[in-house]
């Protein structure tokens, strides 16, 4: 199995500003997904993260609000922009072999 | 810290029974079908997986269930520990497709 760390563990943000999440994956992977997970709901796919090209985005999320980085095969980030109460999510970084994904601690966000 | 899974189905189980959490899944092409046991402040760690051409897989203490025919997964877990408690997701895909999760539900042991 893949470990995945992701930084900021947590934070509290102002509406209107950004945040940008790290992952890290201690192995190199093609393939990383960001995943949201409202209060007391499931996971939902934002996109998927392949190094090289542009992330491919789900329905209902779109890049300006959402821009991903994959600068190299063990490293993503995701920005989460122009932040409103809404957005108050957990976010969670994913990556694996095959089809078995593992995920990251994930970053909980509150936005005021 | 915050729980995940506020609004979720709840299953009580008392410690030593068998719980069995139900899944469907919605797409009768899905080939691949994952459960994952997420803790509070925690993100989803893998447990057991199958493939559709099995209807059964057992791993320590869980077993999977897979019924294609209605579209249905299930998971068992013998003797139930308070370390199981949790939110239990059920996923699925096709092909290299990225996981669909399902809505979860959580599992509440009675010590």
């Amino acid at each position: 199995s893949a470990v995945i760390s992701q930084k900021p563990s947590r934070d509290i943000c102002q509406r209107g500003t950004s945040l940008t999440i790290q992952c890290q994956v201690d192995s190199q992977v093609t393939m990383m997904f960001w995943y949201r997970q409202q209060p007391g709901q499931s996971l939902t796919l934002i996109a998927t993260a392949n190094q090289g090209s542009e992330a491919t985005y789900e329905s209902g999320f779109v890049i300006d609000k959402f821009p991903i980085s994959r600068p190299n095969l063990t490293f993503s980030t995701l920005t989460v922009s122009n932040m409103s109460p809404e957005d108050s999510s957990i976010y969670l970084c994913s990556s694996g072999r095959g089809n078995e994904q593992f995920f990251g601690p994930g970053t909980r966000l509150t936005v005021l | 810290g915050e729980s995940v899974g506020l609004h979720l189905p709840t299953l009580s189980v008392q410690e030593g029974d068998n719980s069995i959490i139900n899944c469907a899944y919605s797409n009768s092409a899905s080939d691949y079908f994952i459960w994952y046991k997420q803790e509070s402040g925690k993100g989803p760690q893998f447990i057991i997986d199958i493939r559709s051409n099995m209807d059964k897989r057992q791993g320590q203490r869980v077993t999977v269930l897979l019924n294609k025919t209605v579209k249905h997964l299930s998971l068992q877990i013998a003797a139930t520990q308070p370390g199981d408690s949790a939110v239990y997701f059920c996923a699925e895909s096709r092909g290299n497709t990225p996981l669909v999760f399902g809505k979860g539900t959580r599992l509440s042991v009675i010590a």
